[in-house]
């Protein structure tokens, strides 16, 4: 079993929608929290992160850790058609700065 | 500023042949990182620089893997005798310091026939 597990859709959604993105992860030890997002061909973007748990809102994108679960999940309000990419979770032990442990990513699909 | 940056975007080599792929960070950035996606996959940790310290190796897969790191500025990722598996995505990634958050690079895209 891997240490994150993240559904890897495709999740297709109409323009305006909701959408909800999720990590499982089994390794209390993780911390810090973030959510990447990569177009087809490119490096992944830096969305947002988070320190332990809490809410944590940025505009359209709203991400929310749950330690007790081991689950964290990404929100992205009035989906647009550029919002598809795949998105990927990603963890550490001890700081930000330590090496990531990423899920295998979501592909999200927003049609106009 | 300038962002992470790698070259080559794209390299196609034979099968037990080295290759050589190249990471400059964003300038400033003490801290390092090699990273392997394999296709639809998630990304695989492979190594870490901090400044001076020695590197955190812990992710290569095997010995045909290295990497050196000048001072705090060019990284390279050196796979010996490549086998087809070696097939992926190869992300670099920088951070101003141990304590905060990694900035990828375009990644360059290893092809072993």
């Amino acid at each position: 079993q891997k240490e994150v597990e993240q559904d890897p859709g495709p999740l297709s959604v109409p323009e305006g929608a909701i959408v909800s993105l999720n990590c499982t992860y089994s390794n209390s030890a993780f911390q810090y929290f973030m959510w990447y997002r990569q177009y087809s061909r490119k490096g992944p973007e830096l969305l947002m992160y988070t320190y332990s748990s809490g809410n944590k809102e940025d505009g359209r994108f709203t991400a929310q850790v749950d330690k007790s679960s081991k689950y964290i999940s990404l929100f992205i309000r009035d989906s647009q058609p550029s919002d598809s990419a795949t998105y990927l979770c990603a963890m550490s032990v001890g700081n930000a700065g330590n090496m990531l442990t990423f899920g295998g990513g979501t592909r999200l699909m927003v049609k106009p | 500023g300038a962002g992470v940056s790698q070259s080559p975007s794209n390299k196609v080599t034979e099968k037990g042949k080295d290759v050589e792929l190249r990471c400059d960070p964003i300038s400033g950035h003490t801290a390092l990182y090699w990273y392997r996606q394999r296709l639809g996959q998630g990304l695989e940790f492979l190594i870490y620089f901090q400044g001076n310290s020695a590197p955190d190796k812990s992710g290569l897969p095997s010995d045909r893997f290295s990497a050196e790191r000048t001072g705090e500025s060019v990284s390279t990722l050196t796979i010996q005798r490549t086998q087809q598996e070696d097939s992926a995505v190869y992300l670099c990634a920088s951070s101003p310091n141990s304590l905060e958050t990694q900035y990828f690079g375009p990644g360059t895209r290893l092809l072993v026939l």
